[in-house]
């Protein structure tokens, strides 16, 4: 079955970009939708956006003007980009296959990485 | 786009059954019955439970259900085993491509 992996700086300067990569193997990226979803340390799980495989992406709108998600088809991979980072972007940052327009399984996190932690620092 | 809102902890004796609640709006919850909730460890990556308000996963046990009624969505879970410690989030699609998580309930086995 398909499988995630996180990758990427673990520590981040303030006012910098934050750069990771999911990694899928056991299944082809294509014909999938891929997002991100990142969780606070002690802090609830909150989503930050989507990418269909070929490359049609949507954000969540408190985070819209700094997020840019890509696809690699070649590589099997997506990435996340955030800008302008601050110690509010600290967070376990996990990448999660969701499932979307299935007719058996509907808008639904099904397939989880399991996260990779980046520290934003002063 | 506001976060969903749920009970910050739960708690019951083995054999007992707990509801969590998942309460939204109408632009989220009560227009969509694109209702999920996940299961997460400490340190672990959640995983999902419950799809589409009441849909379980081959891998789950019965012992959870969802259901969902205005803009609020419910978790059950009976015969609570100490196993099911943890935290849960519902999500929720909002519309306009975009999903919402709940604030996160932790459950606690006395």
């Amino acid at each position: 079955q398909v499988q995630l992996q996180e990758s990427g700086p673990g520590l981040v300067k303030a006012s910098e970009t934050l750069s990771l990569t999911c990694t899928v193997s056991g299944d082809s990226i294509s014909g999938y939708y891929w997002s991100w979803v990142r969780q606070p340390p002690g802090k609830g799980l909150e989503w930050i956006g989507y990418i269909y495989y070929s490359g049609g992406a949507n954000y969540n709108p408190s985070l819209k003007s700094r997020v840019t998600i890509s696809v690699d088809t070649s590589k099997n991979q997506f990435s996340l980009r955030l800008t302008s980072v601050t110690a509010a972007d600290t967070a376990v940052y996990f990448c999660a296959k969701l499932s979307m327009g299935n007719p058996t399984r509907e808008g639904v996190f099904d397939v989880w990485g399991q996260g990779t932690r980046v520290t934003v620092s002063s | 786009q506001s976060a969903l809102t749920q009970p910050a902890s739960v708690s019951g004796s083995p054999g007992q059954s707990i509801t969590i609640s998942c309460t939204g709006t109408s632009s989220d919850v009560g227009s969509y019955n694109l209702v999920s909730w996940y299961q997460q460890y400490p340190g672990k990556a959640p995983r999902v439970i419950i799809y589409e308000v009441s849909k379980r996963p081959a891998e789950i046990s019965y012992r959870f259900s969802g259901s969902k009624s205005g803009n609020t969505a419910s978790l059950t879970i009976s015969g609570l085993q100490a196993e099911d410690e943890g935290d849960f989030y519902c999500c929720s699609y909002a519309g306009a491509y975009t999903y919402v998580f709940g604030t996160g309930t932790k459950v606690t086995v006395l």
